[in-house]
C-alpha cells in the first residue's frame, strides 16, 4: 500500500516549456487535490476532483490544467511554464463522503528558469 | 470561500514548555478544522482535527480548542520536545457544490530549543 505517489520528484523547466505531473493513489479515494506550496504562503489549492471524470478549479488555477481519466490518477499540466510557477507541488487524496483527512504525496519540486 | 489566518508565523520555545498556535476563519458555515504537521522536506501529515460540534479535543500532548462564536481555533502542545519542531498548518473546511476544499493558513514554524 504505497498511499499517494507523485512523479517526478524534481524537475527543471525553461520558460515556455510544458510538462505533466502525475499523481497516483491506491486507497480507492474519491477526492484528489493539487496544492502548491510557496515560502510564507502555506498550501494553496490549484484544482481538485471529486470523482473520476470530474475536475474543478481551486484558489489558484490559472496556468494549470488537470485531468482525472482514471479514479486512481490525477494529472496536473503546465502548458507554458512561467518562473512564477516555481514551487513545490503536492498531490493529496481523501475518501470523500464526509471525510476530509488529506493524504499527501511526497511532493514535486519544480523550478522554472 | 474560506479565509484562514494563522499566528504567529514563527514560534520558539524551550523544551518542556507549552506552545500555542492560533487560527481564525471567515466562513461561519465551516464545520471541520484540522491541523497538519510538516517536518523539513517531508509531506504534511494530519495530527489532530476537530468538528464544530465539539469545543475541545485532546490526543496525548496535543489539543485543539474551538470557539465558534469568535470563529477561532487553537493548537496546544504541552511538554514540547525537539521532535515537535516543524511547520504547523491549520485549515478550515469550505464546502460548496457537493465538494470539500480545505483552505490552509500560511503556517507556523515551531522551533523547540533543547
Amino acid at each position: 500500500n504505497a498511499g499517494v505517489t507523485q512523479t517526478p520528484k524534481f524537475r527543471v523547466l525553461k520558460t515556455g516549456q510544458s510538462m505533466t505531473l502525475l499523481c497516483a493513489q491506491d486507497m480507492n479515494h474519491e477526492y484528489m487535490y493539487w496544492y502548491r506550496q510557496d515560502p510564507g504562503m502555506g498550501l494553496r489549492l490549484i484544482h481538485y476532483s471529486v470523482g473520476e471524470g470530474t475536475t474543478a478549479k481551486g484558489e489558484v488555477p490559472d496556468g494549470y490544467n488537470v485531468s482525472r481519466l482514471k479514479k486512481q490518477n490525477f494529472l496536473l499540466g503546465l502548458e507554458s511554464a512561467a518562473p512564477s510557477q516555481t514551487s513545490v507541488y503536492f498531490c493529496a487524496s481523501s475518501s470523500g463522503g464526509g471525510s476530509v483527512h488529506l493524504h499527501f504525496g511526497n511532493g514535486t519540486r519544480l523550478t522554472v528558469t | 470561500g474560506e479565509n484562514v489566518e494563522q499566528h504567529p508565523s514563527t514560534l520558539s520555545v524551550q523544551e518542556g514548555d507549552s506552545a500555542v498556535i492560533k487560527c481564525t476563519y471567515s466562513d461561519s458555515a465551516s464545520n471541520y478544522f484540522p491541523w497538519y504537521k510538516q517536518e523539513l522536506g517531508k509531506r504534511p501529515q494530519l495530527i489532530i482535527d476537530i468538528r464544530s460540534n465539539v469545543g475541545e479535543k485532546k490526543d496525548q500532548r496535543i489539543a485543539v480548542t474551538l470557539n465558534k462564536t469568535a470563529k477561532h481555533f487553537s493548537l496546544h502542545i504541552t511538554e514540547t520536545q525537539p521532535e515537535d519542531s516543524a511547520v504547523y498548518f491549520c485549515a478550515g473546511l469550505y464546502s460548496g457544490a457537493g465538494s470539500y476544499q480545505l483552505t490552509f493558513g500560511k503556517g507556523t514554524k515551531l522551533s523547540v530549543i533543547p
